[in-house]
């Protein structure tokens, strides 16, 4: 069990679909992360909210799209991406200062077909 | 058994033994850092973290070593478990970038019964 819960757990769309990611968090942070993990590869940072204002934009393509509402919830908008795109999205929440962990929910595996 | 890091991301022990996950960081101001396990389908969990004030943390079956003079960081896993078995990641985090953390690769660690 995490405080921290991503839905869908698994999406397979079409290049031309538009689909959202959700994630809540439990854990009364401030800030919110949205990740990218392909195999072999470190995870990549997309997005960064902190107290829902977005602090970090990591040069994400602008098919990726997301959306704050308040410190518990965070979404991922997608439309028409690419097949490179499919990839495990992870979200994480934390207090946003320094030298304090993330916690991750258990992401969304995303199959573009 | 023992990894290097980047130049080896697979270690294989056997059940019982002692296990040493090794990892290079990048940036010589980072103070925090984490260690992380991944499984199968989940998204990474905190294991452990140690500040750059500290040489040596330790936690239940876990210890973590810090090597500021050559950036090296290791966890140890005493006695490892078939349940031990995952991807492990190290994570730093910078005085000057907030609570943002820089990810390794990852070492998957395989536990023979």
């Amino acid at each position: 069990e995490t405080g921290v819960t991503q839905t869908p757990r698994h999406l397979v769309m079409g290049m031309t679909n538009k689909k959202s990611l959700k994630c809540e968090q439990h854990l009364g942070h401030n800030a919110m992360y949205w990740y990218k993990q392909s195999a072999k590869k470190p995870l990549e940072l997309m997005f960064v909210y902190n107290f829902k204002e977005q602090t970090e934009n990591n040069s994400v393509p602008s098919r990726f799209s997301p959306e704050c509402p308040n410190s518990s919830h965070l979404f991922l908008h997608l439309h028409t991406l690419q097949p490179e795109d499919s990839a495990l999205y992870l979200c994480a929440s934390s207090y946003g200062d320094r030298g304090q962990p993330q916690h991750f929910g258990d992401g969304t595996r995303l199959s573009i077909l | 058994g023992e990894s290097v890091g980047l130049h080896l991301p697979t270690l294989s022990v056997q059940e019982g033994d002692n296990s040493i996950i090794n990892c290079a960081y990048s940036n010589s101001a980072s103070d925090y850092f984490i260690w992380y396990k991944q499984e199968s389908g989940k998204g990474p969990q905190f294991i452990i973290d140690i500040r750059s004030n500290m040489d040596k943390r330790q936690g239940q079956r876990v210890t973590v070593l810090l090597n500021k003079t050559v950036k090296h960081l290791s966890l140890q896993i005493a006695a490892t478990q078939p349940g031990d078995s995952a991807v492990y990641f190290c994570a730093e985090n910078t005085y000057n970038q907030g609570g943002k953390l820089i990810f390794g690769q990852g070492t998957e660690l395989s536990v023979k019964p």
